[in-house]
């Protein structure tokens, strides 16, 4: 299987600031990289796709980049809202998902 | 719109068999352009992808679990059902169902149900 690393595990942050996420495959995924928010007791939500597509109706404070083995998703202006969960999921082969990043409250 | 309504027991006893049924409304299951998938989540841990089955009937499911789960859809009830044989403690979690989108051999899961407890316990 490919395994799927997300650094941080967690990290807290500031409403109004920049985020970073980062996401590394075992061996190489291209772009078959696929971005999901997760908050509390609710279902993930689709916010990328193909490492770097935003989905439709996601703000475009959200931003993917990234080929190969190494990803980023980026917000640019942390929002209230956007303290959640965050996962990768490669689709490139056995398809699998990090292990999440959790984006609190500083 | 699109919605997906996963139901079936919230527990199940271990050895036992897990059905769940994921109710699909605002689409057909039968329509060639999605996929629908079944995902879970063990309470305070990450996402494990179960499986996935195309309209033609074609079905993927994660190695790890393949030789105990069977996915399968009604389409007169559009209805995607999900079985998963001689559970054990390691099987609670939250499962979700989703609908999967093909794009030029990218896939992504969207949207997705709000899920269902499954406990397994005596």
């Amino acid at each position: 299987d490919i395994q799927m690393t997300q650094s941080p595990s967690s990290l807290s942050a500031s409403v109004g600031d920049r985020v970073t996420i980062n996401c590394r495959a075992s061996q190489s995924v291209y772009t078959y990289l696929n971005w999901y928010q997760q908050k509390p007791a609710k279902a993930p939500k689709l916010l990328i796709y193909a490492a770097s597509s935003l989905q439709s109706g996601v703000p475009s404070r959200f931003s993917g980049s990234g080929s190969g083995t190494d990803f980023t998703l980026t917000i640019s202006t942390l929002q209230p809202e956007d303290f959640a969960t965050y996962y990768c999921q490669q689709n490139y082969r056995t398809w699998t998902f990090g292990q999440g990043t959790k984006v609190e409250i500083k | 719109q699109l919605q997906l309504q996963e139901s079936g027991p919230g527990t199940v006893k271990p050895s036992e068999t897990l059905s769940l049924t994921c109710t699909v409304s605002g689409d057909s299951i039968s329509s060639s352009n999605y996929y629908w998938g079944w995902i879970r989540q063990p309470p305070g841990k990450g996402l494990e992808l179960i499986g996935r089955i195309y309209y033609s009937g074609t079905t993927y499911y994660s190695p790890s679990l393949k030789s105990r789960v069977t996915i399968s859809v009604d389409t007169s009830k559009n209805q995607v059902s999900l079985n998963l044989n001689s559970v054990t403690a390691a099987d609670t979690a939250v499962y979700y169902c989703a609908r999967g989108v093909s794009w030029e051999l990218h896939n992504w899961f969207d949207p997705w149900g709000q899920g269902t407890l499954v406990t397994v316990s005596s």
